[in-house]
């Protein structure tokens, strides 16, 4: 089955300044590459997908790219603020088997 | 819409009992799957339920099963309990699924299930 693997488990930032994480992924069927935000006590939000006829795609301070060829893909974060910490998830799907990375909690500083 | 409801939000249980958690999905969602997450492991797939039927599975033992009704609603069940089934489990609904198709899920609240 699918195997998602995402780096770094940890990442503190300073405010203003861009966080990136990465993830690989094995089953190269995978087609639809979600990533999801998610705050203490609460349940996960989309908050950005791409999908695999896709290398790049951005939202506002929020961007991700797809590299289907080396199966990888990378969340950005620009002018980072204290708002923007959670633990976030990237996760690789095909036909709604939807595996998920380990997590990676993001700390702005103020 | 209403989103996807869970219920119940807690639940404490002892080894060895079995457990039976409710999801309902927004409505027209066809599609539920179900996670555990644990501190330790994350975000883990259990299944995925599509017109009644098990289309995806993920690597937990029998001991966990589920179900979807007609009306989409799931129930996932535990039994023989251990202790390491302490977890958040969440399920997620989907409009569509299969084919290629835009799946994005959207989540439960979860419930918090702690076994003694």
């Amino acid at each position: 089955g699918e195997n998602v693997e995402q780096h770094p488990s940890t990442l503190s930032v300073q405010e203003g300044d861009s966080a990136v994480i990465k993830c690989t992924y094995s089953d190269s069927a995978s087609n639809y590459f979600p990533w999801y935000k998610q705050e203490l006590g609460k349940r996960p939000q989309l908050i950005i997908d791409i999908r695999s006829n896709v290398g790049e795609k951005k939202d506002q301070r929020i961007a991700v790219t797809l590299n289907k060829t080396a199966k990888h893909f990378s969340l950005h974060i620009t002018e980072t603020q204290p708002e923007d910490s959670a633990v976030y998830f990237c996760a690789a799907s095909r036909d709604n088997d939807m595996r998920f990375g380990a997590g990676t909690r993001l700390t702005v500083k103020p | 819409k209403a989103g996807v409801t869970q219920t119940p939000r807690y639940l404490i249980k002892t080894r060895g009992q079995q457990v039976t958690l409710s999801c309902s999905p927004i409505s027209g969602h066809r599609s539920v799957s179900w996670y555990q997450q644990t501190p330790g492991q994350g975000l883990q797939f259990l299944f995925e339920y599509f017109s009644e039927t098990q289309r995806n599975k993920g690597n937990f033992p029998g001991r966990f099963s589920g179900r979807q009704f007609s009306n989409s609603r799931s129930e996932m069940n535990v039994s023989t309990l251990e202790l390491g089934d302490s977890a958040l489990y969440l399920c997620a609904s989907s409009l569509i699924s299969g084919g290629g198709s835009y799946n994005e899920q959207f989540f439960g609240p979860g419930t918090r299930l702690t076994v003694l």
